[in-house]
């Protein structure tokens, strides 16, 4: 069964801070995953995703994060955070023999000006 | 935007009534998914269509219900309606040429 793992439920940082957010997934084979992002009254966004190649993957509004296979995680990253960063992030996992996505319980961060 | 649109927005329903749910799908893709988002929590998969035919459930009970139909929209149905079962309930859509989904802005049920 696949199961994700978000390690903060909710994250408190000053503007220009640095983010990380944890993602840990149980899945007994090939995954595609997914990190996405839902604003204040707004629907889910995909943020970035990874299917294979090059484990440090870019995304939108200057995300990244980083697929570490031995640990099973997919971490969460931006160098810089910015007010309009303040959200919901969802950490998402799919086998490639499955056909739903299963999702962690979210990290709310918010970002002071 | 998505193209994934969901109806109604927000709806009231007592305990014991039905509910539907609909969907449209973004142009071109022939998969659609429900997931639901109680408060606090990440979504959970109800169940897939595709080309018509539910291909994938996830553990909720034989009265949640859906359809595909031709156009590649799709219906949720929810019967004998639970306390529990108030959540925003999330449609996405995806092609099985590429392995992203597309969510919808959601409905959100309140059960009295």
């Amino acid at each position: 069964a696949q199961s994700v793992s978000q390690h903060n439920h909710h994250v408190i940082l000053s503007e220009a801070a640095s983010l990380e957010l944890g993602c840990n997934y149980s899945y007994g084979g090939t995954v595609n995953l997914f990190w996405y992002v839902q604003y204040p009254g707004q629907h889910l966004q995909l943020l970035l995703k990874y299917f294979s190649g090059d484990p440090l993957v870019k995304g939108i509004k200057g995300f990244e994060a980083e697929f570490i296979k031995s640990k099973f995680s997919f971490n969460l990253r931006k160098p810089s955070v910015q007010w309009s960063d303040t959200a919901e992030y969802f950490c998402a996992v799919r086998g490639l023999s499955a056909g739903k996505s299963t999702f962690g319980d979210g990290t709310t961060l918010t970002v002071k000006p | 935007e998505t193209g994934v649109t969901q109806s109604p927005t927000h709806l009231i329903k007592t305990r014991g009534q039905q509910v539907t749910l609909r969907c449209s799908s973004q142009s071109g893709h022939n998969t659609v998914s429900w997931y639901q988002q109680a408060l606090g929590q990440g979504p959970q998969f109800i169940f897939q269509y595709y080309r018509e035919e539910e291909n994938g459930r996830g553990n909720f009970p034989p009265r949640f219900s859906g359809l595909q139909f031709p156009n590649y929209s799709s219906e949720l149905n929810v019967n004998a309606l639970e306390l529990d079962d108030s959540a925003l309930y999330l449609c996405a859509s995806s092609s099985n040429r590429e392995d992203t989904i597309y969510f919808g802005e959601g409905s959100w049920l309140t059960v009295v």
